[in-house]
């Protein structure tokens, strides 16, 4: 079936830090690759996203990139500020079928100043 | 635009009961997924609803129901809540066009059981 495993956190950086937060995947065919983050007492957003292998999804200084070898979607950020705080749950959708999305356990990041 | 919109926020019931929470889509959005969020088990998928369909089903009790009227708003009812049904609901919209497929998250609602 399909799934996503996520590494466990919490995850703690000092400000300006770089951070790698690990996210592999098992599917069939090629799905739809996400990562959500969620602020205390708010509701996930999409974070940035990557539809085929190869694509590299970016937004607000974090990148991932979809690697069908790996079956990986490892998400990356260069100098991480106190306001990225915050839970990441990398994500996957199946192709066809409709838009049920599949989540990781999250990640949980602390920045600190 | 306005984002999907969720509520009640919070509601407290109590074992037994019934709750019915709804959910307004992003405007073009027919795609209206529910999900159950809670510390142990994390985000599960409840069901999808597309063009007042249910197109995909998670593995929940017969409990958990939901629907989709025709201007794509829907509801979720729970009945004969228990405690173990405290969580945090959360609906996700999509756009079914060609460069569609992500989700877009309400902010939830809190539902808590005593």
């Amino acid at each position: 079936g399909n799934s996503v495993t996520q590494m466990e956190g919490p995850v703690t950086l000092s400000e300006e830090a770089f951070l790698t937060i690990n996210c592999t995947y098992t599917a069939t065919g090629y799905p739809s690759l996400f990562w959500y983050v969620q602020y205390p007492g708010e509701g996930l957003q999409l974070l940035l996203k990557a539809t085929k292998a190869d694509d590299k999804g970016s937004n607000k200084g974090f990148e991932a990139t979809y690697r069908k070898e790996t079956t990986s979607f490892h998400l990356e950020k260069g100098s991480v500020q106190v306001s990225d705080s915050a839970v990441y749950f990398c994500a996957l959708r199946p192709k066809g079928g409709g838009f049920k999305t599949i989540f990781g356990a999250g990640t949980r990041l602390f920045v600190k100043a | 635009k306005a984002g999907v919109t969720q509520t009640p926020r919070y509601l407290i019931k109590t074992r037994g009961q019934q709750v019915t929470l709804s959910c307004s889509p992003i405007s073009g959005h027919r795609s209206v997924s529910w999900y159950q969020q809670t510390p142990g088990q994390g985000l599960q998928f409840l069901f999808e609803y597309f063009s007042e369909t249910q197109r995909n089903k998670g593995n929940f009790p017969g409990r958990f129901s939901g629907r989709q009227f025709s201007n794509s708003r829907s509801e979720m009812n729970v009945s004969t809540l228990e405690l173990g049904d405290s969580a945090l609901y959360l609906c996700a919209s999509s756009w079914t066009g060609p460069t569609g497929g992500e989700a877009f998250f309400g902010q939830g609602t809190r539902l808590t059981v005593v």
